[in-house]
């Protein structure tokens, strides 16, 4: 069963450009969490999805920045037009259910940096 | 709201000593679940382990342990017999609330001196 798989790794953009990050869910998980971390801080919550439908997006950015997770296919974090801001480690989890008692199980994160 | 709070940046230990990584929250919710995770230098999310609200009894997993005191609204992580493979930065996470989403602390960066 292969864990939660990001890609890719690394993404370098230019400002002005668009960024897709795509998350793969571990097998059997329907919910999936994004997180952006800066260097030298912690995860910070951007969106929570199932799939078809934005549970909670509390987090995210009111502008640039969208999350989608099909019914088949990966989810994707798109941030438009990017900024140096944005550079940063995005994260994301995905648990089979949305008990409380239920961990997330991390990807590798994906490396953003806008040149 | 939920908020997870964890006051420790960094924290030194001698390998083989115990250390307790701090944790406090907030929330107006009866369940909930309290979780913590480690991030090694390669950057990877790692579960360690993981305590409920209704819990009686603090969670343990190998080194591990959890130091749950629910009136304080604390959830220390225990770490006994420090390896230097431990020193890691160690994030306090919290799930509840409206949408059970979940949220983590700042982490405190752990060094185990040899």
């Amino acid at each position: 069963n292969a864990g939660v798989m990001q890609n890719p790794r690394h993404l370098v953009r230019r400002r002005g450009q668009e960024a897709r990050l795509r998350c793969s869910p571990m097998k059997g998980h329907s919910h999936v969490y994004w997180y952006r971390q800066l260097p030298e801080e912690g995860l910070k919550f951007m969106v929570y999805l199932q799939k078809e439908n934005i549970i909670d997006e509390s987090g995210m950015p009111k502008e640039r920045f969208s999350a989608e997770f099909p019914k088949e296919g990966p989810s994707i974090l798109r941030i438009q037009q990017v900024v140096r801001g944005d550079s940063a480690a995005y994260f994301c989890a995905s648990s089979p259910l949305t008990e409380t008692n239920t961990e997330a199980f991390f990807g590798q994160g994906t490396r953003l940096t806008v040149v | 709201a939920q908020k997870i709070t964890q006051t420790q940046p960094g924290m030194f230990v001698q390998e083989k000593e115990a250390v307790t990584l701090d944790c406090t929250y907030d929330t107006s919710d009866p369940s909930y679940g309290l979780f913590w995770y480690k991030q090694p230098s390669s950057g990877e999310m790692i579960f360690l382990i993981y305590q409920g609200s209704y819990d009686q009894q603090n969670a343990t997993e190998g080194r591990y342990s959890l130091n749950f005191q629910k009136a304080r609204k604390s959830a220390n992580l225990v770490i006994s017999a420090s390896q230097l493979g431990d020193s890691a930065m160690y994030f306090c996470a919290m799930r509840g609330g409206a949408t059970n989403k979940l949220i983590f602390g700042t982490g405190t960066l752990l060094a185990v001196q040899p």
